[in-house]
C-alpha cells in the first residue's frame, strides 16, 4: 500500500502556542487529504477536507481559524493548531487519497498534549 | 448523508475462537465500505474493502466481510482469532463521488489466552 507519513508523532506544547502537524504522501500524489481528530475511546471525527491548491472544507462545528489547514503541494498538507488550549489535546490523524485510488491511506497519527 | 453503526463497543473472545464484528450503514447513494484496524497510538490500517462485485471480501490477517445490501450490513469475521488481533476495529463508508470516510464508533476486540 501507499505510504503516508505524519510528523511529529508526539508533541507537547504550552497553552497559547501554535503547533504544526505535517502529513506527507511519500509515493503518490495526494489530490485530497483529510484531517481527523480522535478522542480517547472514541471514533475518528472528520475535521476538514483539503484539496491541493484550494481552501480546505471544514466540517460543521470545526473552527477554521483555530485549525488552519494548508495543502500547498500534491504531497504535503499541514494542520496548524493555533493558540492551543488543553481541550485541544487529542490524537490527530491525516489520510491521503487521489482519484485513481479507491481507498485512503492514513498517517501514523500525532498525539498532541497541551499543558 | 451516510452513517455507520457499530453496535458492539467491546467484543471479548478467547484465542482460536471465531469472531464477528457487526457493522450497519445507512446511505441514500451507492457506497464503498471499509474495515480498518487501529493498534494503540497508531494510525489506521486497511483490513479490507468492498467496492463492487462479489459480496464476500477477503482481507489481510485472515479477516473477511460480507456485504449485504438488503440488510445494509458489512459484518467482519474471522474463523480463529489470535492474541495479536487485539485492537480497535472501525467500519467506514464513503460515497462513490467523494473520498470522504465516515467512521463508526469502533469495536474493541479483546482476545484472551
Amino acid at each position: 500500500g501507499a505510504v503516508v507519513s505524519q510528523h511529529p508523532s508526539r508533541v507537547i506544547c504550552k497553552s497559547g502556542t501554535s503547533v504544526k502537524i505535517e502529513c506527507r504522501s511519500l509515493d503518490f500524489q495526494a489530490t485530497t487529504m483529510f484531517w481527523y481528530r480522535q478522542f480517547p475511546k472514541k471514533s475518528l471525527m472528520l475535521m476538514a477536507t483539503s484539496n491541493e491548491g484550494s481552501k480546505a472544507t471544514y466540517e460543521q462545528g470545526v473552527e477554521k481559524d483555530k485549525f488552519l489547514i494548508n495543502h500547498a503541494s500534491l504531497t504535503l498538507s499541514t494542520l496548524t493548531v493555533t493558540s492551543a488550549h488543553p481541550e485541544d489535546s487529542s490524537f490527530y490523524i491525516c489520510s491521503a487519497t487521489n482519484r485513481v485510488r479507491t481507498e485512503a491511506f492514513f498517517g501514523q497519527g500525532t498525539r498532541l498534549t497541551v499543558v | 448523508a451516510q452513517s455507520v453503526t457499530q453496535l458492539d463497543s467491546q467484543v471479548p473472545v478467547f484465542e482460536e475462537a471465531p469472531v464477528e464484528l457487526r457493522c450497519n450503514y445507512s446511505s441514500s447513494v451507492s457506497v464503498y465500505l471499509f474495515w480498518y484496524v487501529q493498534y494503540p497510538n497508531q494510525g489506521l490500517q486497511l483490513l479490507l474493502k468492498y467496492l463492487s462485485g462479489s459480496t464476500l471480501v477477503k482481507g489481510i490477517n485472515g479477516f473477511e466481510a460480507e456485504f449485504n445490501k438488503s440488510q445494509t450490513s458489512f459484518h467482519l469475521r474471522k474463523p480463529s482469532v489470535h492474541i495479536s488481533d487485539t485492537a480497535e476495529y472501525f467500519c467506514a463508508v464513503s460515497d462513490q463521488d467523494t473520498d470522504k470516510l465516515i467512521f463508526g464508533t469502533g469495536t474493541r476486540l479483546q482476545v484472551f489466552p
